[in-house]
């Protein structure tokens, strides 16, 4: 069955430093893998997404990931954070072999200013 | 304005009454899903549709119903709501299951 971890509940980060969001998955095919962001009291916003080819996926609000075959990762990353990065952010998986989505357990991002 | 549009975004009921939450959206999209939101779990996906009259389960499908009898509508139905179907509902679509999917703003459910 195709899952998707995502390691830790909540991410501290001072603002101006670097971020990374942990996420690994487990898929029978190849994986299709998308990053999500919530705000409070919105819905859930894409941020970008892994189909094919370059493993370094760039994506809106200057967020990118890097997809790992070997290691079945999709870490969400970010060279510089802002105060207004702070957010719920869902890792998500669907794998070619049928159409359900699976996501993640979602990971706080906090940055402190 | 390309958008997904959910109704009720609030809704307190009883056990046993029947209730739906509607979801439609306006960028003629194939894919279509609910989720449920929970402290803890994540995002969990209940049914999903590829198009017009086709339906499937996602992970948690017990005690809901839904049908597709348009491609923009996408209803979800509770025959007999229960207490532990107290959550936050996420209606989504998306071009075909490989595209992102653009999310609803949420209907956030109590069932005394």
């Amino acid at each position: 069955a195709q899952s998707v971890a995502q390691p830790e509940d909540q991410v501290n980060v001072a603002e101006g430093n670097p971020l990374t969001v942990k996420c690994t998955y487990s898929v029978s095919g190849n994986p299709y893998l998308f990053w999500y962001v919530q705000y409070p009291n919105r819905g859930l916003q894409f941020l970008l997404k892994y189909i094919t080819g370059d493993n370094l996926v760039k994506g809106s609000y200057g967020f990118e990931a890097e997809f790992n075959k070997s290691q079945t990762s999709f870490h969400l990353k970010k060279p510089s954070a802002l105060v207004s990065d702070s957010a719920l952010y869902f890792c998500a998986v669907r794998n070619t072999q049928d159409d359900k989505i699976i996501f993640g357990k979602g990971t706080r991002l906090h940055i402190l200013p | 304005e390309a958008q997904v549009t959910q109704n009720p975004r609030y809704l307190i009921t009883v056990t046993g009454k029947k209730l739906t939450v509607t979801c439609s959206q306006n960028m003629n999209h194939e894919y279509m899903s609910w989720y449920r939101q929970d402290p803890g779990l994540g995002l969990r996906q209940i049914y999903y549709s590829m198009n017009v009259e086709v339906t499937d389960k996602g992970d948690v499908p017990e005690g809901y119903k839904v049908s597709r009898k348009e491609k923009r509508n996408f209803p979800l139905i509770l025959e007999s709501p229960s207490p532990n179907q107290t959550s936050l509902y996420f209606c989504a679509s998306s071009f075909l299951a490989f595209n992102e999917q653009f999310f609803g703003p949420g209907t956030r459910l109590t069932v005394l």
